[in-house]
C-alpha cells in the first residue's frame, strides 16, 4: 500500500516568507508526528497528533511554528516569517494505533531559507 | 530527559568486513529501541527494533540486543555489502503522557560507507 507522502519535496523561501508543508499519512493511521532534521543531525521531535488532537507540541521551536490536522488525516506544518535557522528537512511519520511504537516516515521536505 | 548517544562516524569498511555501531541511551521509563536506516536520497526506514530487555532485533543480516544493564543497543553485522552504505540512526521511544509510546528520540547518526 501507499506509504507516507509529503509535499513539496523541496521548498526555497526568502527570509520572512510563510511556508506550508503537507503530510499525507498512511490511510487509517491514528498517530502522526513531525520531526525536524538539521544537516548532519538526527531528527528532533516537533509535535504529535492522535487523530485530530494535538497532544504534544513541546518540540515546536517558536510560536512561528504551527501544525494542524483538522480531520484526523492530512496534516500541515506552517512556519511563519521564516528565518535562516529554519532551514532543515521536515519529516512526517505515522503509526497505526494508539500505543503502537513503529513509526513509518515520509521522504521529507527540504526547506531552504535564503 | 531521554537521550541517545551513538558512535560518531564516518565509518568506512571493505566489503565482507564486520560492523559494529555502538549505541547507548538514557531514559526515565521503559523504552523501546530502534535502528533506522537512511539510504542516499531516501527517507528513514525502520531496520529493526526491540521492545524489552534481552530482546534481539534482526533484519537483513543486522542484529541488535537490548541490554538494560549496560543501557545499550549496539548494531552488528557479520559481513557488510556495498549496498549497506547509508546513515544509521539509533532511537528510543518512551512511554509518553496517557500511557502511549510516542515520540522518538534519535542519535546523531553514523555514516557507513562500504567499499568493494
Amino acid at each position: 500500500g501507499a506509504g507516507v507522502s509529503q509535499s513539496p519535496r523541496y521548498k526555497v523561501a526568502k527570509r520572512g516568507q510563510d511556508v506550508a508543508l503537507r503530510c499525507d499519512p498512511i490511510s487509517g493511521h491514528v498517530s502522526l508526528f513531525w520531526y525536524q532534521q538539521a544537516l548532519g543531525q538526527g531528527p528532533e521531535f516537533l509535535t504529535y497528533f492522535q487523530n485530530e488532537a494535538q497532544l504534544d507540541k513541546s518540540g515546536l521551536p517558536s510560536d512561528r511554528f504551527f501544525a494542524e490536522r483538522p480531520e484526523g488525516s492530512v496534516s500541515t506544518l506552517k512556519i511563519q516569517r521564516t528565518q535562516q535557522e529554519d532551514s532543515a528537512v521536515y519529516l512526517c511519520a505515522s503509526s497505526s494505533v494508539r500505543g503502537s511504537d513503529t513509526q513509518y516516515f515520509g521522504p521529507g521536505t527540504r526547506l531552504t531559507v535564503l | 530527559g531521554d537521550s541517545v548517544t551513538q558512535m560518531e562516524g564516518p565509518v568506512t569498511l571493505s566489503e565482507e568486513a564486520c560492523l559494529t555501531i555502538n549505541c547507548t541511551y538514557t531514559a526515565t521509563g521503559y523504552p523501546s529501541l530502534f535502528w533506522y536506516v537512511q539510504y542516499p536520497g531516501e527517507g528513514l526506514q525502520l531496520l529493526l527494533k526491540a521492545t524489552k530487555a534481552d530482546d534481539k532485533g534482526s533484519n537483513k543480516g543486522f542484529e541488535a540486543t537490548y541490554r538494560k544493564e549496560t543501557t545499550s543497543f549496539h548494531l552488528e553485522k557479520g559481513s557488510v555489502q556495498v549496498s549497506d552504505s547509508a546513515v544509521y540512526f539509533c532511537a528510543l521511544s518512551d512511554i509518553g503522557s496517557g500511557g502511549s509510546n510516542y515520540k522518538l528520540t534519535f542519535g546523531k547518526g553514523t555514516l557507513l560507507t562500504v567499499n568493494p
